[in-house]
């Protein structure tokens, strides 16, 4: 499925809960990164990792929080202190963090906070 | 940081008609500008894209534009197909890497 996955596809959550969100490639990337996408504000990022136990925040990562223990692993948590967390997430790699290597996308999470 | 605005929010045109989405940024130092074709329901994938040393670049029915000296690129799809229906989001890297920021996307419609 394009090499990329990201499960569960649907999630809900309590407030106060933290949860986690998988993405997993078998691509061989070294690059990987987490976006946000909500109606009419196209797509923010939220963290990305150039290689293996190193990753840097993007432009909204307050109330979120990652790990890149694995080259083909890049969990995303969703913690209590993400005040408006109900959105679509999107995992992304590419094969290095060089320009010009466009990114392949998972199909999405989407995280409803009940 | 890299702010990158994107117009119009929605177009509609008749199949067959050409259609022009258009995207300013703002970080001088921006060098790769890539576009995303997202269908309904489905993940983003990479149609076309422009390194800053050339101003135009060809696909088939598409074509990226850019001009670095006003800052903006635009993405022209001509012969226009149902299958083109979708969204379409523009992006740009910030500084020297490969991480980039999106545009706010446009929803083309392909008028049968």
């Amino acid at each position: 499925d394009g090499g990329i996955t990201q499960s569960p596809k649907y999630l809900f959550r309590k407030e106060g809960q933290n949860v986690t969100l998988s993405c997993e490639q078998n691509l061989n990337h070294d690059a990987m990164y987490w976006y946000r996408q909500d109606p009419g504000q196209g797509l923010r990022l939220i963290y990305y990792s150039q290689i293996v136990n190193d990753f840097q925040k993007g432009d909204i990562a307050e109330g979120y929080s990652v790990s890149r223990e694995k080259k083909e692993s890049f969990p995303l948590t969703v913690t209590s202190a993400q005040k408006n967390p109900t959105a679509f997430y999107l995992c992304a790699s590419s094969k290095s963090g060089h320009i010009g290597d466009g990114y392949t996308f998972g199909s999405g999470t989407r995280l409803t906070v009940v | 940081g890299e702010n990158v605005e994107q117009h119009p929010s929605t177009l509609s045109v008749q199949e067959g008609d050409s259609a022009v989405i258009k995207c300013t940024y703002s970080d001088s130092a921006s060098n790769y500008f890539p576009w995303y074709k997202q269908e309904l329901g489905k993940r983003p994938q990479l149609i076309i894209d422009i390194r800053s040393n050339v101003g135009e670049k060809k696909d088939q029915r598409i074509a990226v534009t850019l001009n670095k000296t006003a800052k903006h690129f635009s993405l022209h799809i001509t012969e226009t197909q149902p299958e083109d229906s979708a969204v379409y989001f523009c992006a740009t890297n910030t500084g020297g890497y490969q991480k980039v920021t999106f545009g706010t996307g446009t929803k083309l419609q392909v008028i049968p």
